[in-house]
């Protein structure tokens, strides 16, 4: 079955850059994935869905400073100008038939 | 607006059952697969369950298997988790969401909380 890894925790200052990274089990580099936000405190929010080729659809609402990426088995999630409320966990999720999974997630640090 | 509100929540002793809903609105469920998902304190993002819409087919993950059961009930734009043998590992916030095509979730409601201790 197709594992996630996500680093644990990444930090960026406000304003700044920071690229997320998501990656797909051995033999599952063509899954799509989908993105998910989480603020402290509140339900998760889906940001966007990010195939293998790059294309992605966003979700309803979800700035444009968010954008999708793919490399092989690698799944990037980018917010620019960081905010302050972009400081939240991000997860990645994919699925097949009888399953979902989520990676271990990101906690991310605006400083 | 899509709202998903989960309801049902609480405290229960080891062993025991209790019956999550969670009702949606601004969308046809019955359109939609459905999962639950729970987040045990601190930690990250667990799939537990997810049924089709027509409720055919229903999926679990291997630790809530036997244990707990999903229904759901399309005229009443609802959606349950009926969870029996509770364990003290079974303690976390469980999200009631909606999946795009059976394939990835794209709604997410706030969330009930469950506690299991004695």
């Amino acid at each position: 079955q197709v594992v996630l890894t996500q680093s644990p925790s990444a930090s960026a200052s406000l304003g700044a850059s920071v690229k997320l990274t998501c990656t797909l089990s051995s033999g599952h580099s063509s899954y799509t994935i989908a993105w998910h936000q989480q603020q402290p405190e509140k339900g998760p929010r889906f940001l966007m869905n990010l195939n293998y080729d790059g294309s992605q659809t966003k979700g309803d609402g979800v700035p444009d400073r968010f954008s999708g990426s793919s490399s092989g088995a690698e799944r990037y999630l980018t917010i620019s100008s960081l905010q302050s409320e972009d400081e939240a966990d991000y997860y990645c999720q994919t699925w097949g038939t009888g399953f979902r999974v989520f990676g271990g997630g990101t906690q991310l640090t605006v400083l | 607006e899509v709202q998903l509100v989960e309801s049902g929540g609480g405290l229960v002793q080891p062993g025991g059952s209790l019956r999550l809903s969670c009702t949606v609105s601004g969308f046809t469920s019955s359109s939609h697969w459905m999962s639950w998902v729970r987040q045990a304190p601190g930690k990250g993002l667990e799939w537990v369950a997810n049924i089709r819409q027509d409720g055919s087919e229903k999926y679990y993950v291997d630790s809530v298997k036997g244990r707990f059961t999903i229904s759901r009930d399309n005229a009443k734009n609802s959606l349950y988790l009926q969870m029996i043998s509770l364990r003290a590992e079974d303690t976390a916030l469980y999200f009631c969401a909606r999946e795009k095509f059976g394939t990835y979730i794209d709604s997410w409601g706030q969330g009930t909380l469950v506690t299991v201790s004695s």
